[in-house]
């Protein structure tokens, strides 16, 4: 059973800093992993998707890579802003399923 | 954009009422699933649907029902609610199923979400 593992669980950062989400998991038989933001009491919303056949996905201050092999990726935020705050989550698809981590709870102070 | 509507964002019930949580999507997607979220448990999936009148059951599918009678719309039901399904519920949609190899098409696209609350 695949299970998706993030660390840290909450980070706390000066605005301008930047910094590194972790997601590691434990079936590399995958084929994509996503990249979601959740404000609080809101849904998800997709940040980047990296299909298995790619290392990285870019978009604006984020960049996402994908090392199948070992089971992990990491969320890249360069020049991090107050905006930034909310929880990262990332999720595998293995099989027919996707499986989520439980986030990272980001704050980035002023 | 694509847009997946919940109806209702806060509901308070109580034990033992028939709770149905709505779902409409706009994008023509196949498929739409239901995932619990729960502090320390992440997000479960409940029950998910790849086309009309069809439906799979999730990790957690005890407690819930689901109905796809359109193809836009995909509807959770408790029959008889509990305390323990006091939560956040969210819908989800896609165009592609989860493993089908298809750039970009099987992102998620999730509603906001409904707290239900159960006393």
């Amino acid at each position: 059973k695949q299970e998706v593992t993030q660390i840290p669980a909450a980070l706390s950062v000066p605005e301008g800093e930047n910094l590194v989400l972790n997601c590691s998991f434990t079936d590399s038989a995958i084929y994509n992993l996503q990249w979601f933001r959740q404000d609080p009491g809101k849904g998800l919303t997709s940040l980047l998707l990296i299909q298995s056949s790619q290392r990285e996905q870019t978009s604006g201050r984020l960049n996402a890579s994908l090392d199948k092999s070992s089971g992990r990726s990491t969320l890249y935020i360069a020049a991090s802003q107050p905006g930034d705050s909310a929880t990262y989550l990332c999720a595998v698809t293995s099989g027919s399923r996707l499986t989520f981590g439980e986030g990272t709870q980001l704050t980035v102070n002023p | 954009d694509v847009k997946v509507t919940q109806s209702s964002r806060y509901l308070v019930k109580r034990t033992g009422e028939k709770v149905f949580l709505e779902c409409v999507q706009d994008m023509d997607h196949e498929n739409m699933f239901w995932y619990r979220q729960d502090p320390g448990l992440g997000l479960r999936l409940i029950y998910f649907s790849y086309d009309v009148k069809m439906k799979e059951k999730g990790d957690i599918p005890e407690g819930y029902s689901v109905s796809r009678e359109k193809k836009e719309r995909f509807s959770l039901i408790l029959e008889s609610a509990s305390t323990n399904q006091t939560s956040m519920y969210l819908c989800a949609s896609s165009h592609h199923q989860p493993g089908q190899p298809s750039s970009g098409a099987n992102v998620l696209t999730f509603g906001a979400g409904s707290r239900l609350t159960v006393l």
